[in-house]
């Protein structure tokens, strides 16, 4: 079955450090690939994408992501985070097949520490 | 404001009775989706529509029904509610793959 694997539920990074947050996804063909960021009471928000073309996307509030198909991977990465970072990450995968819809990773909490 | 409008916000109910979630999406959004969060489950799909008609279902129950109706708005309702249907749920809307979807803020369902 086609499934979102976020092997890391809870990350702690201090401010200023670097971040990687780990996704993998199961299914044949490559699809498309989503990360959204989901703060305390809030909905999520689209982070970034990847559908196609360049394998490093770039996104809002100074994240990238970068697709890897050899190992079914879409790691996000941030290269200095900051404490208004802290929130929940859910990566997302699109199969782009008719009656399907966005399937999401169980999602990783985000701490970050002075 | 992502422009997708969900209420309401809050609801408390007791176990059995029936809730209407309303969402209206954004603009120039025809597709519809509900979308249930909670602790053990994670977010989990429960049903699509597309331009007033149903397009994709996931793990709704049979007690849950949806419909999208002509102004695009759409409406989740939850029946014989019990404790377990506590849970965030979110209604979401999009202009097609590959662009996402836009989520609203979510009605925190609350079971009593």
């Amino acid at each position: 079955a086609q499934s979102v694997t976020q092997p890391d539920i809870h990350i702690t990074v201090s401010e200023g450090a670097s971040l990687e947050l780990r996704c993998n996804y199961s299914y044949g063909a490559t699809p498309y690939l989503f990360w959204y960021v989901q703060s305390p009471g809030q909905g999520l928000q689209l982070l970034l994408k990847y559908f196609s073309g360049d394998t490093l996307v770039q996104g809002i509030k100074g994240f990238e992501a970068e697709f890897k198909r050899s190992q079914s991977s879409f790691n996000l990465r941030k290269p200095s985070v900051h404490w208004s970072d802290a929130a929940e990450y859910f990566c997302a995968v699109d199969l782009n097949q008719a009656g399907t819809a966005l399937i999401f990773g169980k999602g990783t909490t985000l701490s970050v520490s002075s | 404001d992502s422009g997708v409008t969900q209420t309401p916000k809050h609801l408390i109910t007791a176990t059995g009775q029936r809730v209407t979630l309303r969402c209206s999406p954004r603009s120039g959004d025809l597709s519809v989706y509900w979308y249930q969060q909670s602790l053990d489950q994670g977010l989990q799909f429960l049903i699509q529509y597309y331009n007033g008609e149903e397009r994709a279902k996931g793990n709704i129950l049979e007690r849950f029904s949806a419909q999208q109706f002509p102004d695009l708005h759409s409406e989740l309702n939850l029946s014989s509610l019990e404790l377990g249907d506590s849970a965030l749920y979110f209604c979401a809307s999009s202009a097609g793959s590959p662009y996402g979807y836009t989520f609203g803020s979510g009605t925190r369902l609350t079971v009593v």
